[in-house]
């Protein structure tokens, strides 16, 4: 169980276009799912928490405008980036938990999509 | 606020055990994860302490201390698979996980 898929694994694009990624929870219902980056050798950065219906919170330094997070069911969240650059290529991670509370409890573990590598020439 | 420190390099031999702690500070708890990353994938889950005490898991154990701030991860019986980076989460009172920086186990035949 606990199973997050994410598509694309892979993709390179140019730079100025815009490129979709999806995460979806396979087996289990996800109230809120969260995207992650990670450059090479560094450690995961939280980019934004999105909560099924409702807008994504962004963590700092993150514009909102460029990554925009839609969480339109509890088994689907899509991250977009627009208008890529260079520097936008990354290794874009989502992760899906069930709930959370009133105890703490195994549902709120964060169960990880294999992550999508997105180079941008 | 919040802070979690963890070993940055651990080496270890084939078949042998090791131990990777993290010690943490934090206002609000409602839990501990343990993940491990092996290079150019994502984080898959391995265990996750609320109460004080040992998690028994096959080869992994993990341990937490509440009073102490603390927890470790335990491997048994070493793989070259289980070359990786293991990481240290804090989930604070907000429910929102707090990462550690890694700790990047080398396995050595």
């Amino acid at each position: 169980g606990a199973v997050v898929s994410q598509h694309p694994s892979r993709v390179i694009c140019k730079s100025g276009t815009s490129v979709k990624i999806e995460c979806r929870s396979l087996d289990f219902q996800a109230t809120t799912m969260f995207w992650y980056r990670q450059f090479p050798k560094q450690s995961l950065m939280l980019m934004a928490t999105s909560n099924e219906g409702s807008k994504a919170t962004y963590e700092q330094g993150v514009e909102k405008d460029k990554f925009l997070i839609n969480h339109a069911s509890l088994t689907l969240s899509t991250l977009t980036v627009t208008s890529a650059h260079p520097e936008d290529s990354s290794f874009y991670i989502c992760s899906a938990r069930q709930s959370v509370g009133p105890q703490a409890g195994p549902q709120e573990t964060q169960y990880f999509g294999p992550g999508t590598r997105l180079l941008v020439l | 606020g919040q802070n979690i420190d963890q070993p940055t390099e651990m080496t270890a031999t084939e078949g042998a055990i090791v131990q990777i702690n993290c010690t943490y500070q934090t206002s609000g708890f409602n839990g501990l994860f343990w993940y491990q990353q092996h290079a150019g994938e994502a984080p898959t889950f391995l265990s996750y302490n609320v109460l004080d005490g040992l998690e028994e898991k096959g080869r992994f154990s993990s341990f937490l201390s509440r009073s102490k701030g603390y927890s470790y991860l335990l491997l048994k019986e070493l793989q070259m698979k289980d070359s990786a980076s293991y990481l240290c989460a804090l989930m604070d009172s907000n429910y929102q996980l707090i990462w550690g920086a890694g700790t990047k186990l080398i396995i050595k035949p």
